[in-house]
């Protein structure tokens, strides 16, 4: 089955304790992203990237770290993370970029 | 700066009341033009890409057009499994994705 899984789903943790959360899609899809949701604030791209060692920073990249050494996986590191890091986050990849993009399940992560 | 403004920011239809959502966006060198439905508490599913003005496309009851400034989602006769938010987004030539705030649909039965 096609599909862009993401882990974990779900994660409490405190502010500086560095963490990584998994991204893998099985489409061999060149182009993958990482966004992040808030009420009032919809979906921001964090980062992308159009292949493998190529990256490129979205509208709200400051605070996360991201690597793509594969195709397939693409994930998104928080170095030290900070309260106003909690949030709902979605990564996503496509065919290439300008393709339809297939959105992983979410990772809801509070910061406290 | 680019930018994509959705309107209305919540709606709600009776079942058969058709209507449409707005999307207004200002980038330079338009790559594309994407809907989603979001369901809660679950990722965005794609619906439609759009390229140029003049553009449509239709998927049952959801027809999407697209001009030079912006797209319009048209709902026609909507049942309440069409309730969900509906996210617009567009592609700068860099490759980076804007997305709108989205609108929430409801329809009631």
């Amino acid at each position: 089955e096609a599909q862009v899984t993401q882990n974990p789903r779900y994660l409490i943790t405190v502010t500086g304790k560095k963490l990584t959360v998994t991204c893998s899609q099985n489409m061999n899809h060149e182009y993958m992203s990482w966004y992040r949701q808030d009420p009032g604030l919809g979906l921001r791209q964090i980062y992308y990237s159009m292949n493998v060692e190529v990256t490129d920073k979205g509208d709200v990249p400051e605070g996360y770290k991201v690597s793509r050494k594969e195709k397939r996986n693409f994930p998104l590191i928080l170095e030290s993370p900070s309260p106003n890091q909690t949030s709902l986050y979605f990564c996503a990849s496509s065919l290439d970029r300008g393709g339809e993009q297939y959105f992983g399940p979410g990772t809801r992560l509070t910061v406290t | 700066e680019d930018q994509v403004t959705q309107s209305p920011e919540a709606l709600r239809l009776q079942e058969g009341e058709s209507s449409s959502l707005n999307c207004s966006y200002t980038v330079s060198g338009l790559r594309g033009l994407f809907w989603y439905r979001q369901d809660p508490g679950k990722g965005p599913e794609f619906l439609f890409t759009l390229y140029s003005a003049g553009e449509e496309k239709e998927k049952e009851r959801l027809k999407a057009t697209l001009t030079k400034k912006e797209s319009f989602l048209h709902i026609t006769a909507p049942k309440p499994e069409d309730s969900a938010t509906y996210l617009c987004a567009v592609q700068a030539p860099t490759g980076k994705l804007i997305f709108g705030q989205g609108t929430t649909l409801q329809v009631k039965p």
